[in-house]
């Protein structure tokens, strides 16, 4: 069966810090890759997908970037956080059928406190 | 932009009840997904309507989707305490992307 990890599960950062989050997915091949932020009560802000190696599509101009070294590893970074960049951090994995019917498995998350 | 809107935004209901929430997005849609999160947690993915159908069940869960009004909604018969949680539509697009509403907190006192 198909399991998505990420760690850390909770990072307190000072401003001006550099970040590394990692997603690793297990069971498939060949998945798309996605991150996303949740703001407290919120919903989710789609910030970047990836539907390969070294593909990366960023949703939204930030402080952020993402890579994809591996086939099911995804990493969101930041060289410099800032306060704004707090939030719950989702990564999430898809079956690319290319078909209407793409549902997304969401890792347990990594809760981020800019400091 | 986050292209669903929900609501309500809390509902609160006691056990036993049936509990109704809405969604509303803005562009055609190939399919329209309803998630759950609890505090802290993932999402995991309920259920799944695509955009030629009108009606879907899943155990006590029923989804509806009305393409002419841009609309879903998302009910839950005979709830329980462990249905307290966020619930989410997501809207998918041409393309792999999906748009996630705001959110329903529901909370199930017993």
């Amino acid at each position: 069966s198909q399991t998505i990890h990420q760690w850390p599960a909770t990072l307190v950062q000072p401003v001006g810090s550099p970040l590394s989050l990692e997603c690793t997915v297990e069971g498939t091949s060949n998945p798309n890759l996605y991150w996303y932020r949740q703001a407290a009560g919120r919903g989710l802000q789609l910030l970047f997908y990836s539907v390969g190696i070294g593909q990366i599509s960023s949703e939204v101009p930030q402080n952020l970037s993402a890579s994809r070294p591996q086939d099911r590893q995804f990493i969101l970074s930041s060289k410099k956080l800032l306060l704004s960049d707090s939030g719950f951090y989702l990564c999430a994995w898809s079956v690319p059928t290319g078909g209407a019917g793409e549902t997304q498995y969401f890792g347990p998350g990594t809760r981020l406190l800019v400091l | 932009s986050q292209q669903g809107e929900e609501d309500p935004q809390a509902l609160s209901i006691q056990e036993g009840e049936n509990a109704t929430m809405n969604c509303s997005y803005k562009t055609s849609i190939n399919n329209l997904q309803w998630y759950r999160q609890n505090s802290g947690r993932g999402l995991v993915h309920l259920i799944l309507i695509r955009s030629n159908e009108r009606e879907k069940h899943s155990g006590r869960l029923r989804v509806t989707l009305d393409t002419s009004k841009k609309s879903s909604s998302l009910l839950i018969t005979a709830s329980r305490a462990a249905d307290t949680a966020s619930y989410f539509c997501a809207s998918r697009a041409a393309g792999n992307k999906l748009t996630f509403g705001g959110g329903t907190r529901v909370l199930v006192k017993p």
